[in-house]
């Protein structure tokens, strides 16, 4: 199958870890990339590779791989990070990329 | 910096034709693979095609082939989405996004433009 679940919402205190999990048979096999959107807002690409972080994105956000499941970790969670984020993921040959479905992160 | 701006979004009857644009500025347009994505409301984000940088390859969801259409015009950095036979279900904002290219990855997007289809 080519799906990727995520767990619909996510809830954390401030300053504690969020980790939201991403799992899909591709994966194993397969990098993954993670977009943290805001409302109204376009997403902006948080983590890659995994666990690779661009320029200008917090060292609090991290990932990880374990299979067929990836997790993105956002560690000392701030009421900034309250967020939908998503993993990409595409088929090798860049003929298919698929979306999971998202995961709303509820800073408490 | 690295722009994307669409345009052309609006309210369309169903079955009619749509033709979106994303205007690309701040890097070399003809190297680099782009794509569209959308985002019905209140939903998740939802691939639908991409166009590699020489236009020779175009891919799509299952839910757009057939009916929508990729192409880009590198003369005049611009990307473009047709959008045919359109439906309600097609309701959502569009996005066009650029592929790295380092990695299989989007990493920059548009601020989105929001097509209606109703009657």
């Amino acid at each position: 199958s080519d799906e990727l679940t995520q767990p619909p919402s996510v809830s954390v205190s401030p300053g504690q870890t969020a980790r939201i999990t991403c799992s899909g048979d591709k994966l194993s096999t397969r990098y993954a990339s993670w977009y943290q959107q805001k409302p109204g807002q376009a997403p902006v690409l948080v983590i890659y590779k995994d666990g690779e972080r661009p320029s200008g994105i917090p060292e609090r956000f991290s990932g990880s791989n374990s299979g067929t499941t990836v997790t993105l970790i956002i560690s000392g969670v701030q009421a900034e990070d309250e967020a939908d984020y998503y993993c990409l993921s595409s088929d090798g040959s860049g003929s298919l990329w698929v979306f999971g479905g998202g995961t709303k992160l509820t800073v408490l | 910096q690295v722009q994307l701006v669409e345009s052309g979004g609006g309210v369309v009857q169903p079955g009619r034709s749509l033709r979106l644009s994303c205007a690309a500025s701040g890097f070399t347009f003809r190297t680099y693979a782009m794509h569209w994505v959308r985002q019905a409301p209140g939903k998740g984000l939802e691939w639908l095609t991409t166009i590699w940088f020489n236009g020779n390859n175009k891919f799509y969801a299952d839910s757009v082939k057939g009916r929508f259409t990729i192409s880009r015009d590198d003369s005049k950095d611009t990307l473009y989405l047709q959008m045919d036979s359109l439906r309600a279900e097609d309701t959502a904002v569009y996005f066009c996004a650029r592929e790295s290219l380092e990695e299989e990855l989007i990493d920059y997007w548009g601020q989105g433009t929001l097509v209606t289809v109703s009657s």
